[in-house]
């Protein structure tokens, strides 16, 4: 099945730094990969997704690339505010109306 | 917008008892639900998918008499525990499936066994 590993487990930064978490998949047949947002006692929160047939996708102050061949990747986030301060999961799933593969969360510290 | 709702958000109850979380998509219709459990500082473990007006499917080792699924309206799922226990405390996270891939979260519920 499919394996997702996350990095790093912890992230630290200054308000107004660039974020950037990386995860790698093992399922090459996987062509979705989402990411989520999850606060402190709440439910994970949908931020950006990217499919396959794309390299890469922006929606603000965030973004996500795609490295196919090397089945990783990434979420960028850039002019952190403490706002960010949460725990993102990235995750994977293969064709349409399957599960998804969740990977282990970054924990991101946005000081102000 | 997709928004997906769960109730109650919190709840107690004594060992030996049965408790029901609700999950609702709010609007939007969905054949496909998930149930998930998150321990502290902890990744998303899915316990079963749910399918409207079919049986649930189990993760491996996930007891299905003690977690009852079920999927009854395209926008309602219910997930019961049956005689809880302490070690059944934990996050409940439901999810709907918007399309053949989108996933939208409820916000969780909160179960204390005492």
């Amino acid at each position: 099945g499919e394996n997702v590993e996350q990095h790093p487990s912890t992230l630290s930064v200054q308000e107004g730094d660039s974020a950037v978490i990386k995860c790698t998949y093992s399922d090459s047949a996987s062509n979705y990969f989402p990411w989520y947002k999850q606060e402190l006692g709440k439910g994970p929160q949908l931020i950006i997704d990217i499919r396959s047939n794309v390299g890469e996708k922006k929606d603000q102050r965030i973004a996500v690339t795609l490295n196919k061949t090397a089945k990783h990747f990434s979420l960028h986030i850039t002019e952190t505010q403490p706002e960010d301060s949460a725990v993102y999961f990235c995750a994977a799933s293969s064709s349409g109306y399957s599960t998804l593969t969740f990977g282990k969360g970054t924990m991101l510290l946005v000081s102000p | 917008g997709a928004v997906v709702s769960q109730h109650p958000s919190r709840v107690i109850c004594k060992s030996g008892t049965s408790v029901k979380i609700e999950c609702r998509s709010l609007d939007f219709q969905a054949t496909t639900m998930f149930w998930y459990r998150q321990f502290p500082k902890q990744s998303l473990m899915l316990m079963a998918t749910s399918n409207e007006g079919s049986k649930a499917t189990y993760e491996q080792g996930v007891e299905k008499d003690k977690f009852l699924i079920n999927h009854a309206s395209l926008t309602l799922s219910t997930l019961t525990v049956t005689s809880a226990h302490p070690e059944d405390s934990s996050f409940y996270i439901c999810s709907a499936r918007k399309g053949p891939n989108e996933q939208y979260f409820g916000p969780g519920t909160r179960l204390t066994v005492t």
